[in-house]
């Protein structure tokens, strides 16, 4: 049982171009999100899906795409990098159930460190 | 004004101390609370959560809600310089449980 699973651990971009932050998790949670982490603006939510085929915007989801195909996969797209694009990115989890207490519980991969350029 | 306020510190206390942690948050609707602990360059775990008002306790960590004031804390006794990390609250109400309010995070050092 691996968790939530994060790739690349570090990326260097340059401005404009685009890449993609790939997350997997093996508990079979439906919820799955993305967030940002900057000094200062602690976590802030970019994207989120309750389930496959069904996304959602975060509070700062301009400049990044999803998409969820499958229960275990929620990758996260760079369109265009900009140098305010520079953070620490984690992916996290919860199981289904929303309103059930202990569904908001999440489980954080270990994040991806991007630096553009 | 953001919704949970957190002191980031830094905090540092010398091994052995009690710890208090604490955040304030402005949402009535606020039922669950958490702690996470979040080691350098590591994501984010949950250590404490509550649900509503009260006191929950797992070994050295004791989280206590009181809706009343609308105060969350942690508190961490005997520490030991592994509980050096920042450490999260957050907050969520009934209705939405899955929208999760961060504070912005504590960091704390526990020196030998």
């Amino acid at each position: 049982n691996a968790g939530v699973t994060q790739t690349p651990k570090f990326q260097v971009l340059k401005t404009g171009q685009s890449m993609t932050l790939q997350c997997a998790q093996d508990m079979n949670h439906e919820y799955m999100s993305w967030y940002r982490q900057d000094p200062g603006m602690g976590l802030r939510l970019i994207h989120y899906s309750v389930g496959a085929g069904i996304t959602d915007q975060g509070e700062v989801p301009n400049g990044y795409n999803v998409s969820r195909s499958t229960t275990e996969d929620f990758p996260l797209r760079l369109l265009s990098a900009a140098p305010s694009q520079t953070s620490v990115y984690f992916c996290a989890s919860s199981y289904s159930g929303a309103g059930v207490p202990g569904a908001n519980v999440l489980t954080f991969g270990a994040g991806s460190r991007l630096t553009v350029l | 004004q953001k919704e949970v306020e957190q002191d980031p510190g830094p905090l540092s206390v010398p091994e052995g101390a009690i710890v208090s942690l604490n955040c304030t948050y402005s949402n009535s609707a606020f039922q669950y609370f958490m702690w996470y602990r979040q080691y350098s360059r590591k994501g984010p775990e949950l250590l404490m959560y509550t649900y509503s008002s009260g006191n929950k306790e797992d070994g050295r960590f004791t989280a206590q809600v009181d809706k009343s004031s609308k105060y969350i804390s942690l508190f961490i006794r005997d520490s030991q310089p592994s509980d050096s990390a920042t450490y999260l609250c957050a907050a969520s109400n009934a209705g939405n449980n899955r929208k999760l309010i961060w504070g912005l995070g504590t960091s704390l050092a526990v020196n030998p």
